[in-house]
């Protein structure tokens, strides 16, 4: 199985801030990746597809990149709306994995 | 608009059955494969299993932590695919979600508890 790393687990934040969070996979993955958000009692939302193409109405701030086994989900001016949980899915091979979510919460 | 819901959540006992419908609409449902994704309470995402379309030969998989007891089905002529859980366990309690990745349902509650 591929096992999905991400990190931070958490972070803290303000808002206009630029966050990072990084997804590893243990094997290359070519660029079969996703990232969602997820706000509580809501199920999650696509905001990247193929680890770099912006899923149609998510806002420009947000953006993927990587391949191989290294990717990057960039928030380049944190906005209130943003604070939720993060989770990479890579869908390169089955079992399909998520990495373990990055809470990114308000400083 | 695509929409998919979940129904058939619940209680229900160590070592019974019980079976989830996700009923779609918006878009031709034959076309596309599903996905079951779960959510124990305070976790993170789990992927369960998923079906492909026919044309792809309608086939399964599934995580190992479900393999042998859930089976993926679909019924292209009602735009519904099904979760059947077998011998459940506590730890598969959690919100179950269907989803085609690029949309996902509101989730149905299962609760394993005796």
């Amino acid at each position: 199985d591929i096992q999905m790393t991400q990190s931070p687990s958490s972070l803290s934040a303000s808002v206009g801030d630029r966050v990072t969070i990084t997804c590893r996979a243990s094997q290359g993955i070519r660029n079969d990746l996703a990232w969602y958000q997820q706000k509580p009692g809501k199920a999650p939302k696509r905001l990247i597809y193929a680890a770099s193409s912006l899923q149609t109405g998510v806002p420009s701030r947000f953006s993927g990149s990587g391949s191989g086994t290294e990717f990057t989900l960039t928030i380049s001016s944190l906005q209130p709306e943003d604070f939720a949980t993060y989770y990479c899915l890579q869908h390169n091979s089955y079992p399909r994995t998520f990495g373990q979510g990055t809470k990114v919460e308000i400083k | 608009e695509v929409q998919l819901v979940e129904s058939g959540g619940g209680l229900v006992q160590p070592g019974r059955s019980l079976r989830l419908s996700c009923t779609a609409s918006g878009f031709i449902f034959g076309d596309y494969a599903l996905s079951w994704v779960r959510q124990a309470p305070g976790k993170g995402l789990e992927w369960v299993g998923f079906i492909r379309s026919k044309a792809y030969g309608g086939t399964t998989e599934y995580a190992a932590s479900v393999k042998g007891r859930f089976t993926i089905s679909r019924d292209d002529s009602k735009s519904i695919a099904y979760l059947q859980m077998n011998s459940l366990k506590i730890e598969d309690t959690a919100v179950y979600y269907c989803t085609r990745y690029d949309s996902w349902g509101q989730g149905t509650l299962v609760t394993v508890s005796s």
